[in-house]
């Protein structure tokens, strides 16, 4: 079974600090994402990476950076954390498309509080 | 998480019974379906997908139909069973690389 894995469940932080969300799989997937679910506005992608070191800016990257050094390990950084950043972060990982479609695993998510 | 579920559609269902939960996309350039589950404090679970040269695909007690001409997906599930509570998101897109979600249904089973 594919495991993703973030490194907190739960995380409350103050307005302007930089934060860091980790997340690690291990199925050698090629591609990670990052999500940011609210409610009434469902998921949202935020980064995504297909490579190590690579990364695409999803459709609300705003505020966020993103950090890919190894293939298994994806991490989504909060330059200057504000009151509108607290969601629930969900990591995602799957094989490279190839043409074939691969279904995303995802962790567990971080449920991020800004003070 | 906790609050996936709020403001969601809400499908009730009598254990025993089959549900069915429908999902309109909107990108006729699609071609590839996915149906996720999300329980309560959990990430979204894959479930089963079609892709567009397909109208119809089976698991264990779901069925997947795709209708192209009316962008439209459904997910059946035989004999909903109380673990079967969730909240129920499809998912569409092009080459898998990036997917748009839909915003959810909310199943509930009633013992």
């Amino acid at each position: 079974d594919v495991k993703v894995t973030q490194s907190s469940r739960y995380l409350v932080k103050r307005t302007g600090e930089k934060v860091f969300l980790e997340c690690v799989q291990d199925m050698d997937h090629e591609n990670m994402f990052w999500y940011r679910q609210d409610p009434g506005l469902g998921l949202r992608l935020i980064y995504f990476s297909y490579d190590v070191k690579m990364k695409e800016k999803g459709d609300i990257p705003e505020g966020y950076s993103v950090s890919r050094e190894k293939k298994e390990r994806f991490s989504l950084i909060l330059e200057s954390a504000s009151t509108n950043q607290t969601s629930m972060y969900l990591c995602a990982s799957s094989l490279a498309d190839r043409g074939q479609g691969q279904p995303q695993h995802f962790g567990d998510g971080t449920r991020l509080s800004i003070l | 998480g906790e609050s996936v579920g709020l403001h969601l559609p809400t499908l009730s269902v009598q254990e025993g019974d089959n549900s069915i939960i429908n999902c309109a996309y909107s990108n006729s350039a699609s071609d590839y379906f996915i149906w996720y589950k999300q329980e309560s404090g959990k990430g979204p679970q894959f479930i089963i997908d079609i892709r567009s040269n397909m109208d119809k695909r089976q698991g264990q007690r779901v069925t997947v139909l795709l209708n192209k001409t009316v962008k439209h997906l459904s997910l059946q599930i035989a004999a909903t069973q109380p673990g079967d509570s969730a909240v129920y998101f499809c998912a569409w897109g092009r080459g898998y690389q990036k997917v748009t979600f839909g915003t959810g249904t909310k199943l509930q089973v009633i013992p």
